[in-house]
């Protein structure tokens, strides 16, 4: 049984699309956060969440306490928007989502 | 500032052997998480360090050890590789432990034939 559950695995957008993830967690957390990894394996941090929304650019992240979900979406999507996105929860320790594989198209 | 170091990046070892990999935090970070990722299991947690002290342990066999030093530098090390080792490391830094943001380092991929 996995503690964090991502959906889709894969996607697949034309440039432009409006692009939704979605992370559910069964384990108590403090914070989610939500990770970019591009080709090489450098991840960078995106968002880290404890409840309500944030917004950089144009990638917005939300997540619901009660119901223990969150989205990550990317709005007109671009090509260099391409990489894995990884949802990951604090709670005794960082458990990881499997991730979704992101692939936009010019 | 500068980001945070792994060294070495790639490294191949025989099955057998033991490796030990290197992670420098950024300046002033206290706090050292290490983490596998491999394309079965994904990114899994190794282990937390905050202090010297090993604060977490995921669930990975005694072969995989950790320390901290006292200028945060951390270091672990894995004996005796199996071939299930071969692997990205990756670290992690932080201010402190818990709800913290994790600035990563770009990894050590390393081989096991």
């Amino acid at each position: 049984k996995n503690e964090v559950e991502q959906s889709p695995q894969n996607l697949t957008a034309q440039e432009g699309e409006f692009i939704t993830i979605n992370c559910s967690y069964s384990v108590g957390i403090s914070a989610l956060h939500w990770l970019q990894q591009h080709p090489g394996g450098g991840i960078v941090s995106l968002f880290m969440l404890s409840s309500g929304k944030k917004k950089h650019g144009r990638l917005i992240a939300t997540i619901n306490i009660q119901e223990k979900h969150s989205s990550l979406h990317i709005t007109a999507s671009h090509p260099r928007d391409s990489a894995v996105y990884i949802c990951a929860v604090r709670s005794w320790w960082f458990y990881f989502g499997t991730g979704t594989s992101l692939t936009v198209i010019p | 500032k500068a980001g945070v170091t792994q060294t070495p990046r790639y490294l191949i070892k025989t099955r057998g052997q033991q490796v030990t990999l290197s992670c420098s935090p950024i300046s002033g970070h206290r706090s050292v998480s290490w983490y596998q990722q491999t394309p079965g299991q994904g990114l899994q947690f190794l282990f937390e360090y905050f202090s010297e002290t090993q604060r977490n342990k995921g669930n990975f066999p005694g072969r995989f050890s950790g320390r901290q030093f006292s200028n945060s530098r951390s270091e672990m090390n894995v004996s005796t590789l199996e071939l299930g080792d071969s692997a990205l490391y990756l670290c992690a830094s932080s201010l402190g432990t818990g709800s913290r943001e994790q600035y990563f380092g770009p990894g050590t991929r390393l081989t096991v034939t």
